[in-house]
């Protein structure tokens, strides 16, 4: 099948440590994304990449790392520097302008 | 700056016709995105504005004027299973994607 898959679809972790959540896209795009959202809240962005081997940073980069060393894969660790990392973490990819941007399922990650 | 904002909530009844607005303020513009989210679910998508005017898609259509920095999505014949958050998006010219915070749609019988 065709899609975005990221993995897991929840994680506990206990404070201090590190965390790296996965995302996997087979639709060949050019472009993907990091989104955070709190309950109740809109999807705040956190990493994006247009291309391969280069990623710039959104509105809420700090305590968050990413690599984009394939096409395919996105994968965002969340550092024990992020005070507040419980949240709904969201990837998307998109082929880049003029084209449909679609989203995987979602990672709940909470902090224990 | 870029800036996107739309209302927090709105109700309407089962079977009217409701219109949620968004305004935008970019440098760049590629394009205006409406997404469907279900508490606790993933964003689906709804539908992409890049040029001027409605873009209709069965009982949905969005409309975007770009001089006005405003879209709005159309909901029709509004059913219960449309009670979802809906989230307005542009992508700027960087292809830096920005959203707003969503409007929550409460469809009552």
């Amino acid at each position: 099948d065709g899609g975005i898959t990221q993995s897991p679809k929840y994680l506990f972790r206990k404070e201090g440590q590190n965390v790296t959540l996965s995302c996997e896209q087979n639709l060949n795009h050019d472009a993907m994304y990091w989104y955070r959202q709190d309950p109740g809240q809109g999807l705040r962005l956190i990493y994006y990449s247009q291309i391969v081997n280069d990623f710039q940073k959104g509105d809420i980069a700090e305590g968050y790392s990413v690599s984009r060393e394939k096409k395919e894969s996105f994968p965002l660790t969340v550092t024990s520097a992020q005070k507040n990392p419980t949240a709904f973490y969201l990837c998307a990819s998109g082929q880049g302008a003029g084209n449909t941007i679609y989203f995987g399922e979602g990672s709940w990650l909470t902090v224990v | 700056g870029q800036n996107i904002d739309q209302p927090t909530e709105m109700t309407a009844t089962e079977g009217a016709i409701v219109q949620i607005n968004c305004t935008y303020q970019t440098s760049g513009f590629n394009g205006l995105f409406w997404y469907q989210q279900h508490a606790g679910e993933a964003p689906t998508f709804l539908s992409y504005n890049v040029l001027d005017g409605l873009e209709e898609k069965g009982r949905f259509s969005s409309f975007l004027s770009r001089s006005k920095g405003y879209s709005y999505l159309l909901l029709k014949e509004l059913q219960m299973k449309d009670s979802a958050s809906y989230l307005c998006a542009f992508r700027g010219a960087t292809n830096k994607l920005i959203f707003g915070t969503g409007t929550l749609l409460a469809v009552q019988p």
